[in-house]
């Protein structure tokens, strides 16, 4: 069955640290990738995607992430990380051209010592 | 905009209760969703609708129903609520963009959650 994995499930770095967060998943085909953000009381909202292209695409508030397909990957990294981080970080993969075949990942939880 | 709105924020039910959460959309999506977080877990996929009249099961569909009647709105009905369906609801909705190269679906625009408890 397809599946996302985010191994990490709470990381805790201190500020200043540099971030990443693993993303793996399982379908075989040709996907869509999402990496949203939940902070504190507040909704899902998009960190970044990637839908072709270039591989490292980068997002909102200093977030990157690159796709390597040969390792099915997706990682979001932060090269300095601020206590304003501190939130839930879900991966999502979306089969393309699928409405509905989109898989998200267990979430990691980021807290950042200020 | 107000994007995705959802209500109640919170409930709690008694078992056998039922109830509809409520979702609206502004941004003429044709594209909308429900789906249930469970501490630990991603987020199910519990149903969804590609457009107004056209609703279909996703991951997690026993023990709820929806119904699309315009754009804009798309509830999730609970009829017999069971403790398993204490959970944190969360609607979204999107487009899509279709060129040469097919049909992309954008990403997804969340409400804000209704954390549903069922004692």
């Amino acid at each position: 069955a397809q599946s996302v994995s985010q191994h990490n499930h709470h990381v805790i770095l201190s500020e200043a640290a540099s971030l990443e967060l693993g993303c793996n998943y399982s379908y075989g085909g040709t996907v869509n990738l999402f990496w949203y953000v939940q902070y504190p009381g507040q909704h899902l909202q998009l960190l970044l995607k990637y839908f072709s292209g270039d591989p490292l695409v980068k997002g909102i508030k200093g977030f990157e992430a690159e796709f390597i397909k040969s390792k099915f990957s997706f990682n979001l990294r932060k090269p300095s990380v601020q206590w304003s981080d501190t939130a839930e970080y879900f991966c999502a993969v979306n089969k393309y051209s699928s409405a509905s075949k989109i898989i998200f990942g267990s979430g990691t939880r980021l807290s950042i010592r200020p | 905009n107000a994007g995705v709105t959802q209500t109640p924020k919170f409930r709690i039910l008694k078992i056998g209760q039922s109830m509809t959460l409520q979702c609206t959309q502004d941004m003429n999506h044709n594209y909308m969703y429900w789906y249930r977080q469970d501490p630990g877990m991603g987020l199910k996929l519990i149903y969804y609708s590609v457009g107004a009249g056209i609703t279909d099961k996703g991951e997690v569909p026993n023990g709820y129903n929806v119904s699309r009647s315009t754009t804009e709105d798309f509830p999730l009905r609970l009829e017999l609520a069971a403790p398993s369906q204490t959970s944190v609801y969360f609607c979204a909705s999107r487009d899509m963009t279709s060129g040469r190269a097919g049909v992309t679906y954008n990403e997804q625009f969340f409400g804000p959650g209704t954390r549903l408890t069922v004692l």
